[in-house]
């Protein structure tokens, strides 16, 4: 079992819609980060979270820390928001390395 | 913002020579690089951790002198790739860290060695 697990692994939806993504956790965290990788490879960070919530534009990322659980919602979809969307937390024991989740490749459609 | 400048972003060379691969840090000093891999469709796999000044911790299963790792300064880090073989093509990317401004990536390499 991984450690960082996302849901789903693919995710296609048409222009407009609400997305959610979600990230679960087993280990102790010191912060959670969302990142978005575009099909050149390239990563963006997107947020970095150790409680509550943020928002960015139409991004909104949470996170349960009771719950080892974070969510990364996108409202008003486009087309251009296609990407791999992936979580990674910092462990409480490992300074500053990250693990990460095995990624969400989000498709939207025009 | 903090910039995390990567080259080359794409690469090809032939099996036994080595491919070097530089991220700079602009804007800010990474005390830290971090080097990953990717395969197709997989997630990011950590080669190694460098600090400015130190020798490279390496993950277990990286060999060392294949992957050089250079972080010889706060503002770059070079990761070198010696006698390269087709199964060291790979996607490349560095990360750099510094207090205050989290974790900055670099555009990544597309290694191919034929």
């Amino acid at each position: 079992k991984n450690e960082v697990e996302q849901s789903p692994q693919n995710l296609t939806a048409q222009e407009g819609e609400f997305i959610t993504i979600n990230c679960s956790y087993s280990v102790g965290i010191s912060a959670l980060h969302w990142l978005q990788q575009h099909p050149g490879g390239g990563i963006v960070s997107l947020f970095m979270l150790s409680s509550g919530k943020k928002k960015h534009g139409r991004l909104i990322a949470t996170i349960n820390i009771q719950e080892k659980h974070s969510s990364l919602h996108i409202t008003a979809s486009h087309p251009r928001d296609s990407a791999v969307y992936i979580c990674a937390v910092a462990e409480e024991t490992s300074g500053s390395r990250l693990t990460f989740g095995e990624g969400t490749q989000l498709t939207v459609n025009p | 913002g903090a910039v995390v400048s990567q080259h080359p972003s794409r690469v090809i060379c032939k099996s036994g020579t080595s491919v070097k691969i530089e991220c700079r840090s602009l804007d800010f000093q990474a005390t830290t690089m971090f080097w990953y891999r990717q395969f197709p469709k997989q997630s990011l796999m950590l080669m190694a951790t460098s600090n400015e000044g130190s020798k490279a911790t390496y993950e277990q299963g990286v060999e060392k002198d294949k992957f050089l790792i250079n972080h010889a300064s706060l503002t770059l880090s070079t990761l070198t790739v010696t006698s390269a073989h087709p199964e060291d093509s790979s996607f490349y990317i560095c990360s750099g860290a510094a207090k205050g401004y989290g974790y900055t990536f670099g555009s990544g390499t597309r290694l191919t060695v034929v």
